[in-house]
């Protein structure tokens, strides 16, 4: 299995709106409604943003939101912050209960 | 509110063992609906999952990794084991241990800190 994959990197002023793709195969990403995505911010543990594609845990800003179309999952976070500058992975089920991660994307809030 | 913390040691020689343990607080181990995993990242890399073990001790693990991975279950305390026998430099990451919910086992909802361990004779 192949990571899923992500751009390396995306970048955006305050306040603008970016949004990170997570494309996988038919296999992944295109046969499940089951893609969730991670902040994770430097020498700390990722924490979980996004799952089942468009839902938003309890304290999560309404400022993520997720997608999916086909074989490609997406991450809209609108309104940058400075705080959002982040390692951001998408992990999707694989079948067989086995979880597939994005090679993660770098946000710089310029 | 749940809580992971991973142990072990933090250096293993080459061709030895890695052994490393999440206890879990703040929540019962063998409360139904969870899938209790091992996430690691390889420095400046991204995620790689692992495998994962449920309270009752059923196994699913990442198919290249599944000759050499080993995972266990501790209700008494609480606890999930990892075991990586052959371990090479290319084994040298922080490894994290991390809840997912059963039924969308992509839920990663929480985590622990991780733990460094480094491959090195």
């Amino acid at each position: 299995q192949s990571a899923l994959t992500q751009p390396a990197s995306v970048s955006g002023s305050p306040g603008q709106s970016i949004t990170i793709s997570c494309t996988g195969t038919t296999s992944d990403v295109g046969n499940y409604h089951l893609v969730s995505w991670y902040q994770q911010h430097p020498g700390k543990a990722p924490k979980l943003i996004i799952y089942e594609v468009t839902k938003r845990p309890s304290g999560v800003s309404n400022r993520f939101s997720g997608s999916k179309s086909g074989n490609t999952a997406s991450l809209t976070i609108s309104g940058l912050q400075a705080e959002d500058e982040a390692d951001y992975y998408c992990c999707s089920y694989a079948g067989r209960f086995t979880l597939l991660f994005g090679g993660g994307t770098r946000l710089t809030v310029l | 509110q749940v809580q992971l913390q991973e142990s072990g040691p933090g250096l293993v020689k080459p061709s030895q063992t890695l052994s490393l343990t999440c206890t879990v607080s703040g929540g019962s181990i063998t409360s139904g609906g969870y899938f209790w995993n091992w996430i690691r990242q390889h420095p400046g890399k991204g995620l790689e999952w692992i495998g994962y073990i449920s309270y009752t001790g059923s196994t699913n693990y990442n198919v290249s990794l599944k000759s050499r991975v080993s995972m266990s279950v501790d209700t008494s305390k609480n606890q999930f084991s990892l075991k990586m026998s052959s371990v090479t430099a290319a084994d040298t990451a922080i490894y994290y241990c991390a809840r997912a919910l059963g039924a969308t086992v992509t839920t990663l909802d929480y985590w622990g800190q991780g733990t460094l361990v480094t491959v090195s004779s």
